[in-house]
């Protein structure tokens, strides 16, 4: 069975210094592993994915995030917050039993990201 | 902008009522998804369609819901009866088959229901 937990349900910085958000998974098989984020209103956006190349993953926006399968995680992090950085920001993980199968994402229960001037 | 588009954005309705959502992929999208939110929670899968075909449905997903996507191109949600506990977020994603890797879902920016 697959399953991901985010270790914090919010977290506050202030613009400017690091963000960490954390995340461990569960699975299986070889994973796939996704950051979403969502603002107000808005859809979700994929930040970054992890398809089995390689570990450290560079998304959009300044966010990267590295992939330990010794420690099963895939944290999230960027090196200056902005203030438009603030939303909700989930883990995903997914596999696929066949190379080029579909995928039914399966979504930890978000981390809300606050940015304080 | 050509990205997955839904309707209505809002619904409010009363117990016992039906309610369809629409879900436009993005153009050439064979594979389609729907997922629900509920607050303060992640979205939960509720079923795939590859084309027209319906290959897979959550146990999330009871005998009151049914979705649809005929010719492979849009597709419908609809919910029969309704419950209180059918309000959330019901979010569409769609994307392309591809070869090798795993696919890249874009997801649509949801039906927000709620039933009173």
């Amino acid at each position: 069975a697959q399953s991901v937990t985010q270790l914090d349900s919010h977290v506050s910085v202030s613009e400017g210094t690091p963000v960490l958000l954390r995340c461990n998974y569960s699975s299986s098989y070889s994973p796939s592993l996704f950051w979403y984020v969502q603002h107000p209103n808005k859809g979700l956006q994929l930040l970054l994915k992890y398809t089995s190349a390689a570990t450290l993953v560079k998304g959009i926006n300044g966010f990267e995030a590295e992939f330990k399968k010794s420690e099963t995680s895939f944290h999230l992090t960027k090196p200056s917050a902005h203030m438009s950085d603030a939303a909700e920001y989930f883990c995903v993980v997914t596999f696929s039993m066949f190379s080029g199968g579909y995928n039914k994402l399966i979504f930890g229960a978000g981390t809300r990201l606050a940015v304080h001037p | 902008d050509t990205g997955v588009s839904q309707n209505p954005r809002h619904k409010i309705t009363k117990r016992g009522q039906n309610v369809t959502f629409r879900c436009d992929p993005i153009s050439e999208h064979n594979r389609l998804y729907w997922y629900r939110q509920t607050l303060g929670q992640g979205p939960e899968f509720l079923t795939y369609f590859q084309n027209e075909a319906q290959l897979e449905k959550s146990r999330l997903l009871s005998d009151r819901f049914s979705a649809e996507r005929p010719k492979g191109s849009f597709s419908t949600l609809e919910i029969q009866r309704t419950e209180q506990g059918d309000s959330a977020m019901y979010l569409c994603a769609s994307s392309p088959r591809t070869r090798g890797t795993t696919d890249t879902q874009y997801f649509g920016p949801g039906t927000r229901l709620t039933v009173l």
